[in-house]
């Protein structure tokens, strides 16, 4: 079964504008992560929220996450071309290991 | 700040060939993992290694695939006999517990 489903799976957007990437999983969760990936590169933790949490905020990023909807999403405010890269949500499952499972990503293009 | 490494950066390596992929988890952790990315596709869990042995693996990691932690730092893995549907990036990655998995810059294999 898949767990953490991304959409948009591609993302278009004018610098300056809010990007807001959404992500559906299926079975219960210990924390839910958020990596970016520059093409061809390697993955960057942004942030982890756990299942207890609501909402985290980093910076420009802020993440909600709805358990009884089994949903979060992933708002960056005031985008830079920079922040053109892959977004991936991931989840550590409720039942034990910690291993990260991956969703198929949001590719987010940031136009100067 | 302390960081997964992995070597090398790029393999190249005919068919059938043996590749031994390398890490070097963060000291303290406790989890270490295998993961890998076929070009333009999601981040797929390999296995998961923990108190020196195989706690959990996908249906990828099969026969041709071994994990091993020869001397308490490298975590390494091993793909015995390539395929060319082997060439993709594979990243290491390490957690102490219920916090966010620290990735390698991962090792671009690939099989001609």
């Amino acid at each position: 079964s898949q767990q953490g489903e991304e959409d948009p799976q591609a993302l278009s957007i004018q610098e300056g504008e809010n990007a807001t990437m959404n992500c559906s999983y299926k079975t219960s969760i210990n924390n839910l992560q958020w990596y970016r990936q520059n093409s061809g590169r390697g993955l960057v933790h942004l942030i982890l929220i756990r299942s207890n949490e609501r909402e985290k905020h980093s910076g420009r990023l802020r993440v909600t996450l709805d358990t009884s909807k089994k949903s979060s999403s992933l708002l960056i405010t005031a985008s830079r071309a920079a922040d053109t890269a892959s977004y991936f949500c991931a989840t550590v499952p409720g039942t034990g290991g910690f291993k990260t499972i991956f969703g198929a990503g949001t590719r987010l293009f940031v136009k100067a | 700040e302390p960081e997964v490494t992995q070597t090398p950066s790029h393999q190249v390596t005919q068919m059938g060939q043996e590749v031994i992929l390398r890490c070097v988890p963060i000291s303290n952790h406790l989890y270490f993992y295998w993961y890998r990315q076929i070009l333009g596709q999601k981040v797929e869990f390999l296995v998961s290694f923990y108190n020196n042995e195989i706690s959990e693996k996908s249906e990828i990691f099969d026969d041709q695939f071994s994990v091993e932690r020869p001397d308490g730092s490298n975590f390494t893995l091993k793909i015995r006999s390539t395929k060319l549907e082997d060439s993709a990036m594979y990243f290491c990655a390490s957690i102490k517990m219920n916090t966010e998995a620290f990735f390698g810059q991962g090792t671009r294999l690939t099989v001609v």
